[in-house]
């Protein structure tokens, strides 16, 4: 069973370009997070995607945004890219179960602005 | 949205018990208590989670206080393969959202 799946692994663009993430959930998980981690921080929480609307965003401008598809995997695009965009784009998946549900991490991909 | 609070970093030797503290005294009566870490170059991984009794898996124990306002997340025998930041992080109540702190560094010492 594949965990869940991020690709790229790693990318670099310049200021001002316009990026793409993926991100395939584990099998079985409806809901898609993503967060963005810069170096020596914890992940911070961008949005969440279920049954392909936004239900929460974290504090992002709009530059950031995404879409989640009817086979539950996701996107997440980032606008008129910023230097302080840099950092490793985590996705994460969990069955909609409530609280006490657990979030299954894939390994990231790494984006670099130039 | 509900903090913990983690020492940033602690040291381990191999073999030895290793008892990763948090404290959340904002804690609500419908948070959980999970525990995740994160190995070098990896995405975060789950390790436990508890709302108010002491939780045991294959990982880890997790053992919260009465007053659910601290837990301690414990780990049996510490191996070298245990080095990573540890996570304690309040989910539930009006958000799924994971909020992450800056954790606590283990490592851990052959």
């Amino acid at each position: 069973d594949a965990g869940v799946t991020q690709s790229p692994t790693h990318l670099i663009k310049t200021r001002g370009q316009q990026v793409t993430l993926r991100c395939s959930p584990k099998s079985g998980h409806d809901t898609v997070s993503w967060y963005q981690q810069a170096l020596g921080q914890g992940p911070q929480f961008i949005f969440q995607y279920y049954e392909e609307e936004e239900r929460q965003r974290g504090n992002f401008p709009d530059r950031f945004s995404g879409h989640q598809f009817p086979n539950y995997s996701s996107e997440l695009n980032v606008n008129a890219l910023l230097l302080g965009d840099s950092a490793l784009y985590l996705c994460a998946s969990s069955a909609d179960t409530g609280a006490k549900n657990i979030q299954y991490f894939g390994a990231g991909t790494r984006l670099s602005v130039l | 949205d509900a903090k913990t609070t983690q020492p940033n970093s602690m040291e381990s030797n191999e073999e030895e018990p290793v008892h990763l503290p948090c404290n959340h005294s904002t804690i609500s009566g419908t948070d959980y208590i999970h525990w995740y870490r994160q190995l070098p170059s990896q995405g975060p991984e789950y390790v436990i989670h508890g709302l108010t009794s002491n939780v045991n898996n294959r990982m880890a124990s997790l053992a919260i206080a009465e007053d659910r306002k601290s837990s301690t997340l414990i780990l049996h025998r510490a191996t070298l393969r245990d080095a990573a930041v540890y996570y304690c992080i309040l989910y539930g109540g009006a958000t799924n959202k994971l909020i992450f702190g800056t954790g606590t560094l283990l490592a851990v010492q052959p």
